[in-house]
């Protein structure tokens, strides 16, 4: 299987915008998908295919994708948000299995 | 209401087994595939398994392969993960997690809350 690179952390002020970003090779063709992940909590799908919100997710999430690279973006990020953030996406020939990045924390500051 | 609940986690000794299994509820369990994901202690999600809804293959990560086995009854709404020669590096929190509805792959929408394995002498 192939690896998904995110950055470690991102730091955010109340009320700011937080992008994270997840970068592999298959994303290029290859849909993104964004999971919220709480210590001692189950992760929670917040986008999928690349754009798409699940019905009950905020607004202020959101998902974009250009060219290998897909952004997970938190507009008006507010202190519930402080989380770890995870990217999944399926190699490049689109079968199983669907790997997960090395995930992101956000720090509300 | 749609439902996940893992059990079957603890602690074992290495080189030995353990079988967890993942119980649905609140929805048609034959008709989507299945994913096992562990969260080792400080570390990020990591897949090990994926079962196809009705069970004819299952998928394993490189670290898990030879040693862990998934299948499913459909008829008992039941996900198993059989773990065999388990490591230190087994010890994590696992995970089962539900395919989302849709024509190809929607995401994991539903997850039960863990069993936590621990591997240890």
């Amino acid at each position: 299987s192939y690896e998904l690179t995110q950055p470690p952390s991102v730091s955010v002020s109340p009320g700011q915008t937080a992008r994270i970003t997840c970068s592999g090779d298959a994303l290029a063709t290859r849909h993104g998908y964004w999971y919220q992940k709480r210590p001692g909590q189950a992760p929670i799908l917040l986008i999928y295919k690349d754009t798409e919100r699940p019905s009950g997710i905020p607004e202020r999430f959101s998902g974009s994708s250009s060219g290998a690279t897909v952004t997970l973006t938190i507009s008006g990020v507010q202190a519930e948000d402080e989380a770890d953030y995870y990217c999944q996406s399926p190699d490049i020939s689109g079968a199983y299995p669907h790997v997960f990045g090395t995930g992101t924390k956000v720090n509300v500051l | 209401q749609v439902h996940l609940a893992e059990s079957g986690g603890g602690v074992v000794q290495p080189g030995r087994s353990l079988r967890l299994s993942c119980a649905a509820s609140g929805f048609k369990f034959r008709s989507y595939g299945m994913y096992w994901v562990r969260q080792a202690p400080g570390k990020g999600l990591d897949w090990v398994a994926v079962i196809l809804y009705d069970g004819s293959k299952g998928y394993y990560a490189e670290s898990v392969k030879g040693r862990f086995t998934v299948s499913r009854d459909n008829s008992k709404n039941t996900l198993y993960l059989q773990m065999n020669n388990l490591s230190a590096e087994d010890t994590a929190v696992y995970y089962c997690a539900k395919e989302a509805p849709g024509d190809d792959y929607s995401g994991l929408d539903v997850w039960g809350q863990g069993t936590t394995v621990t591997v240890s002498s």
